[in-house]
């Protein structure tokens, strides 16, 4: 059962411009929704995280928008650079129960090209 | 170390074969994680520890896959008689205690061939 869905699997973004990546998740028990950025042959590395007592959260050029009665979340990465080239990966994890562990959505594989 | 220390960087098992993953979590860190990576998938969750107790091991995909943190420091994760469906990246995590979960840091992985 896939309780964080994301998307798009892949994404290919010119230099400058904005990349859009959309999670969605199930369990109304999750609390705390992390990103994660991955690069080849190494493991994933937090990046920016939000909870859902605020709709949206910006740390530079990366920004979460929350909305939690649609339960979707999504990153924003402003004026994309070729080092932003990486795996993303949303997430979700609660404080009780089934929701206790950190689930990861399937991915993003983010080009920036020049 | 400075960060979550994985070794081997590679192993490649023939089919049957045990092996063994080691994962040296960032000193002082109360909670350690394994997940598994398939190839372009996500991590899944295998099993947690809190110091040497193992609280949570729901991921463990079967009784074939055996964890443990004997002094509450360094994890080693084993898998008997490997199968091709055991072919994936291992990643360990760990974080400064359980109120820490979110500031989880993971390795670099280990990444098994199974063939």
């Amino acid at each position: 059962q896939q309780q964080v869905k994301q998307s798009p699997q892949s994404l290919i973004v010119q230099k400058g411009g904005i990349s859009i990546i959309n999670c969605a998740y199930e369990n109304t028990a999750f609390d705390y929704f992390p990103w994660y950025q991955q690069f080849p042959g190494k493991g994933p590395a937090l990046l920016i995280a939000i909870r859902p007592d605020v709709s949206e959260k910006k740390e530079g050029r990366f920004t979460i928008s929350f909305n939690k009665s649609a339960k979707q979340f999504s990153l924003h990465i402003m004026d994309s650079q070729p080092g932003d080239s990486a795996t993303y990966f949303c997430a979700a994890i609660g404080s009780t129960g089934t929701a206790s562990k950190l689930t990861f959505g399937t991915g993003t594989r983010l080009q920036v090209t020049l | 170390g400075a960060g979550v220390s994985q070794s081997p960087r590679y192993k490649v098992a023939k089919r049957g074969q045990d092996v063994a993953l080691r994962c040296d979590p960032i000193s002082g860190h109360v909670s350690l994680f394994w997940y598994q990576q398939a190839l372009g998938q996500g991590p899944e969750f295998l099993t947690y520890f809190q110091n040497e107790a193992q609280l949570d091991k729901s991921g463990l995909p079967s009784d074939r896959f055996f964890a443990e943190r004997p002094e509450g420091s360094v994890s080693t994760l084993k898998i008997q008689r490997t199968q091709q469906e055991d072919s994936a990246v291992y990643l360990c995590a760990s974080s400064l205690g359980g109120d820490s979960l979110e500031k989880l840091f993971f390795g670099s992985g280990t990444q098994l061939s199974v063939l």
